[in-house]
């Protein structure tokens, strides 16, 4: 059963445009939930997690438990943010990783 | 800084060859994680070793195997290579908390 689905493989923004990058899941218990990036020609780095509420490169991200979602957020897109975004989730003994299939962002100058 | 590093980042090998791909964490973590990189599937793990000599399959383990001798590395076998096991290979370490630390991939074609 896929248990994070994003559902767009593509994403064209203009620079200076709000962008969201979507990502849902299906879990029984309490997942935790991570967004990582990978810019072009570099390693798959994690991007933040929803347990540090934090706010990294003005990107965040809420989890929403009754609609099971994790959507990624920047108010105004830059064009350094072009890269590969991958949603990812794991379960409660932080073995096992399960990701989404990626969403390509790319930001228009 | 954490440093995962692999053996190679381009392999070329024929079909039924054995393949051997090699992953080092610098760091003392315990959990290692194996994944394949594939356009439109995503990341989907292969193994995981969560101590030396420990391991678990992930969700597609079918035609490898692993091996973790030391707790710093980590290694995929292929025991016989097909074409469909071509791929970009990512190995990861984790800390005690949730965050992975990636190598750099190795990017295998089988012919």
């Amino acid at each position: 059963a896929q248990r994070v689905t994003q559902p767009e493989k593509l994403l064209s923004v203009f620079k200076g445009a709000p962008v969201e990058l979507k990502c849902n899941y299906s879990y029984s218990g309490s997942p935790e939930l991570f967004w990582y990036v990978q810019y072009s020609r570099q390693r798959l780095q994690l991007l933040l997690r929803h347990i540090s509420r934090e706010s990294i490169k003005g990107f965040t991200a809420d989890l929403n438990k009754g609609e099971t979602s994790f959507h990624l957020k920047k108010p105004f897109a830059q064009e350094e943010d072009s890269a590969m975004y991958y949603c990812a989730l794991s379960g409660m003994s932080g073995n096992q990783f399960y990701f989404g299939t990626g969403t390509s962002l790319t930001v228009i100058p | 800084d954490v440093k995962v590093t692999q053996s190679s980042r381009y392999l070329v090998k024929r079909t039924g060859e054995k393949v051997f791909l090699e992953c080092v964490q610098d760091m003392d973590h315990e959990n290692m994680f194996w994944y394949r990189q594939d356009p439109g599937l995503g990341l989907r793990l292969i193994y995981f070793s969560y101590d030396v000599k420990m391991k678990e399959k992930g969700d597609i383990p079918e035609g490898y195997s692993v091996s973790r001798e030391k707790k710093e590395r980590f290694s995929l076998i292929l025991e016989s290579a097909s074409t469909n096991q071509t791929s970009m290979y990512l190995c990861a370490s984790k800390d005690s908390a949730y965050e992975q630390y990636f190598g750099p991939g190795t990017r295998l074609t089988v012919t």
